[in-house]
């Protein structure tokens, strides 16, 4: 089973409007972190937002808010007041911290296209 | 300013060759990370080092080797046994004892088989 699941491959959203990045994810751990990242067309991985899994509040950075529902299993990105430069893959990936080791499991992404 | 260094940015192949991707570091991490992406795909992780003189296999470490002697550097080399090593590869690098601090990503090499 994927544990990290983004069902939307991609997503169109109108300039200056909020849009939300689903993801899912699969663990039998208490302790984990989930993170969200985008890529742009040059490559780069570029950090976002983190939510731990023992976080109470919904963690907010500027634009970007992770709307997390524990028992769901679900760590849905929002944007805010989507810009051009939004444009790009997102990708949430889990790092789950029970076994002492600190990987990450990526999603296969979605692609975010803002329109004008 | 602080940051992860990939080089080359763009690398060709010949069959049967092997080649090595740079990465180094300067953000005094202590792990370090490969991932390959191929199109439209996520990251696998390839290998990773927590510590200096040991690294582990990750998802897909067959036809991929990589070395960790020094602290800022993890080197991987893509040998001859990968036989589709066409992807970017992007490295990575983390504080473990931060366990929610975000690994940091170089800007990628794409290697392309000639």
């Amino acid at each position: 089973a994927q544990k990290i699941t983004q069902t939307q491959p991609g997503m169109f959203v109108q300039e200056k409007e909020a849009v939300t990045l689903d993801c899912t994810y699969d663990t039998s751990d208490q302790s984990y972190g989930l993170f969200w990242y985008k890529q742009p067309s040059s490559g780069e991985m570029i950090f976002l937002i983190y939510q731990g899994s023992y976080d109470e509040q919904n963690a907010t950075e500027g634009r970007y808010s992770l709307n997390f529902q524990k028992a769901r299993k679900s760590a849905n990105l929002v944007i805010s007041a989507s810009q051009l430069g939004d444009s790009a893959m997102y990708f949430c990936a889990m790092r789950e911290t029970g076994a002492g080791s600190y990987q990450l499991t990526f999603g296969k992404g979605t692609k975010l296209s803002v329109i004008p | 300013d602080g940051g992860i260094t990939q080089s080359p940015k763009y690398l060709f192949r010949k069959e049967g060759q092997n080649v090595t991707l740079s990465c180094e570091q300067n953000l005094n991490h202590d792990a370090m990370y490969w991932y390959r992406q191929d199109p439209g795909q996520g990251l696998r992780l390839i290998y990773y080092s927590q510590i200096v003189n040991d690294f582990q296999k990750g998802d897909i470490a067959e036809g991929y080797s990589v070395s960790r002697e020094k602290k800022e550097s993890f080197p991987l080399t893509v040998t001859s046994a990968q036989k589709n090593p066409t992807a970017f590869y992007l490295c990575a690098s983390s504080s473990p004892v931060d366990s929610n601090q975000p690994q940091h990503f170089g800007d990628g090499t794409r290697l392309s088989i000639l």
